[in-house]
């Protein structure tokens, strides 16, 4: 069954470090999506995108973050310069369709902790 | 602003008794509804979703769940706990009619033998 599938499954960073986070969605899917989960929190939305382009971002996704699809495989999630709020369970997501028609396909997770 | 409330972030039920996971949301507009499922080292996994027509709903695992627009709820059920549903689960709720989601805290099922 084709899966959603993220690296690292667990990143320690210092703070103020670099981190991108992997993803390769399932391979005929269009649309693509990061969420993440401070713990004990609401898993929150971040950010969609589709056709190499941000198609909605949420206030939590500021000028630190950004995306993108280098390879036509990949999704990455950066982070330029973490903070210590920035841990979380970062999720991606993918679908074929961008409405609910479909199924959204979530992998399973990356944990960043930042120290 | 809206939100999605889940009742309780960890329920303990033995096995074969009763599994009810309590979801409300916040809107007077009735958005679309989802159930997730979270195994342990595993992703987010699609239960069941009310978008329209019948409002009680049937998804994997003998779960189910009756979206009551009175009420603003979404409450998962499943008749007889078995040992391998235990998990986290999450209420989630879109507004836009896309996959930019209002999650719930998530409740954590635990089944007792």
């Amino acid at each position: 069954e084709p899966e959603v599938t993220q690296t690292p499954s667990h990143q320690v960073t210092q703070m103020g470090q670099e981190v991108i986070l992997r993803c390769v969605p399932i391979s005929n899917h269009l649309y693509f999506y990061w969420y993440r989960q401070i713990l004990g929190q609401k898993v929150e939305f971040l950010v969609s995108f589709y056709n190499n382009e941000i198609s909605e971002k949420s206030e939590i996704f500021d000028d630190q973050f950004s995306v993108e699809r280098p390879d036509g495989s990949n999704f990455t999630l950066k982070i330029r310069s973490t903070k210590l709020e920035d841990s979380a369970m970062y999720f991606c997501a993918s679908s074929y369709r961008d409405y609910l028609s479909g199924e959204l396909f979530f992998g399973e997770g990356s944990r960043l902790t930042v120290l | 602003a809206q939100s999605v409330t889940q009742l309780g972030s960890h329920v303990s039920v033995s096995e074969g008794a009763l599994v009810l996971l309590r979801c409300n949301y916040s809107s007077s507009v009735p958005p679309y509804l989802f159930w997730y499922v979270q195994y342990p080292n595993q992703g987010l996994q699609l239960l069941l979703k009310y978008t329209t027509g019948a409002t009680l709903v049937k998804g994997i695992n003998g779960f189910e769940a009756e979206f009551k627009k009175s009420e603003t709820s979404f409450h998962l059920t499943k008749p007889s706990a078995h040992m391998s549903d235990a998990a986290e689960y999450f209420c989630a709720v879109s507004y836009s009619g896309t996959y930019k989601y209002i999650f719930g805290t998530g409740t954590r099922l635990k089944v007792l033998a």
